[in-house]
């Protein structure tokens, strides 16, 4: 069974770090791109940031880049989130959610996801 | 980017009606377009990818349809664990996108 865990979330002051693990299991994790999903509160969905199975290939969406940097060690079936320089507009909940089997890039779907974390940048 | 614009924001209907649901693309995207299905404090989950191929355990009730910029879902007859929030997922571009959502309340 394909499960995906998210941890390290929290409350954090604007300016501040924060990194998010996303823990992997029912799957061969290094055979499949993620992705970072958030969800501010009463929004809609907004995609963060993707990497590729190897972790060679990595986007990142506008409103994050230069800011957050998404990473995975395939050793520990793990995704991360780093997060830094926070904004209030970056409280959330964050999901982390596995490519669909037929995706061959990172442009793809998501076929499983996890519960999210929430996140809040707050003084 | 390729911004994706859901129409209507909500919507509201009665259990047994037909429902449909658009998501135009900024630009064309051929068929690299995929639906979403979320509940209240659940995670998204994947009903269509590909415009018109159904999830695997997705009912048969949930179609749909589209190329280039516009694009459907369509719920032939509204069951009531199907009132939810509906969104649309470009896969066209690296830096995918979602659209704004569509809401489907009981009426």
């Amino acid at each position: 069974e394909v499960q995906l865990l998210e941890s390290g979330g929290g409350l954090v002051q604007p300016g501040g770090s924060l990194r998010l693990s996303c823990a992997a299991s029912g799957f061969t994790f290094s055979n499949y791109a993620m992705a970072w999903v958030r969800q501010a509160p009463g929004k809609g969905l907004e995609w963060v940031s993707a990497i590729s199975g190897g972790g060679d290939s990595i986007y990142y969406a506008d409103s994050v880049e230069g800011r957050f940097t998404i990473s995975r060690d395939n050793s520990k079936n793990t995704l991360y989130l780093q997060m830094n320089s926070l904004r209030a507009e970056d409280t959330a909940v964050y999901y982390c959610a596995k490519a669909h089997t037929f995706c061959t890039s990172t442009s793809c779907y998501f076929d499983y996801w996890g519960q999210g974390i929430l996140v809040t940048v707050s003084s | 980017d390729i911004q994706m614009t859901q129409s209507p924001s909500s919507l509201s209907a009665s259990v047994g009606d037909r429902v449909t649901i658009t998501c135009r693309a900024s630009q064309s995207i051929s068929r690299y377009l995929n639906w979403y299905q979320q509940k209240p404090g659940k995670a998204p989950k994947l009903l269509i990818y590909a415009a018109s191929t159904l999830q695997t355990g997705v009912p048969s009730r949930f179609s749909g349809s589209g190329i280039g910029t516009d694009f459907t879902l369509t719920i032939s007859s509204l069951q009531p664990e199907d009132f939810a929030t509906y969104y649309c997922q470009q896969s066209f571009s690296n830096l995918l996108t979602f659209g704004g959502g569509t809401k489907v309340e009981i009426k």
